[in-house]
């Protein structure tokens, strides 16, 4: 049973690139997370989604930022614009229906804004 | 105000002693408890839950959970070099805004090394 899986892994962009963050979570899971982890920092949560719906999204910057779950296909965060502070490593988590409190983190994709 | 509170450590046990981390939790409310375990440059891995007050084993792994002093820790028997790592305390925090409570509150993590 394979686990989350997130890509691209290592993503570099120059100043006001956009950049494409996907995630597939495990198979049977319904509920998605990304969360951000910016150097000596803690994980800080950013949208959690189902299919085709946004369920919180408070953690999300106002501007730049979006996510998106579609009925086909992985889960897309999208980062338009990028800034030097938005190198981070990205996670995306998943959790069956049943728990959605118990999430499994992918590999992550580390973003580096130059 | 923090959520959620580790000590950043570093924790250094030798080889065989049995580590304790600790985590304090500001809602009350919370009502599930998570202890992941992050390698440098991995990922986190969930080790362990736990939801009611007490103890609760799984191997080499114990984790207590004292709801009324809103405190869970983490304990890891005949701990092993391989379990260095960072170890963090998630918290499923109720009174979040944004109407869900699935979301996850972590700390910052408490470092540990184990030394041969």
């Amino acid at each position: 049973n394979a686990g989350v899986m997130q890509n691209p892994r290592h993503l570099v962009r120059r100043r006001g690139q956009e950049a494409r963050l996907r995630c597939s979570p495990m198979k049977g899971h319904s509920h998605v997370y990304w969360y951000r982890q910016l150097p000596e920092e803690g994980l800080k949560f950013m949208v959690y989604l189902q299919k085709e719906n946004i369920i919180d999204e408070s953690g999300m910057p106002k501007e730049r930022f979006s996510a998106e779950f579609p009925k086909e296909g992985p889960s897309i965060l999208r980062i338009q614009q990028v800034v030097r502070g938005d190198s981070a490593a990205y996670f995306c988590a998943s959790s069956p229906p049943s728990r959605g409190e118990t999430q499994y983190f992918g590999p992550g994709t580390r973003l580096l804004v130059l | 105000q923090k959520e959620v509170e580790q000590n950043s450590g570093p924790l250094s046990v030798p080889e065989g002693a049995i580590a304790s981390l600790n985590c304090t939790y500001s809602d009350r409310g919370s009502q599930s408890f998570f202890w992941y375990r992050q390698y440098s440059g991995k990922s986190p891995e969930l080790i362990m839950f736990i939801y009611s007050n007490g103890d609760k084993e799984d191997g080499r792994f114990t984790a207590q959970l004292n709801k009324a002093s809103q405190y869970v820790s983490l304990l890891i028997r005949d701990s092993q070099p391989s379990d260095s790592a960072t170890y963090l305390c998630a918290v499923n925090l109720l009174g979040n805004s944004g109407g869900s409570n699935y979301k996850l509150t972590f700390g910052k993590g408490t470092l540990l090394t184990v030394n041969p």
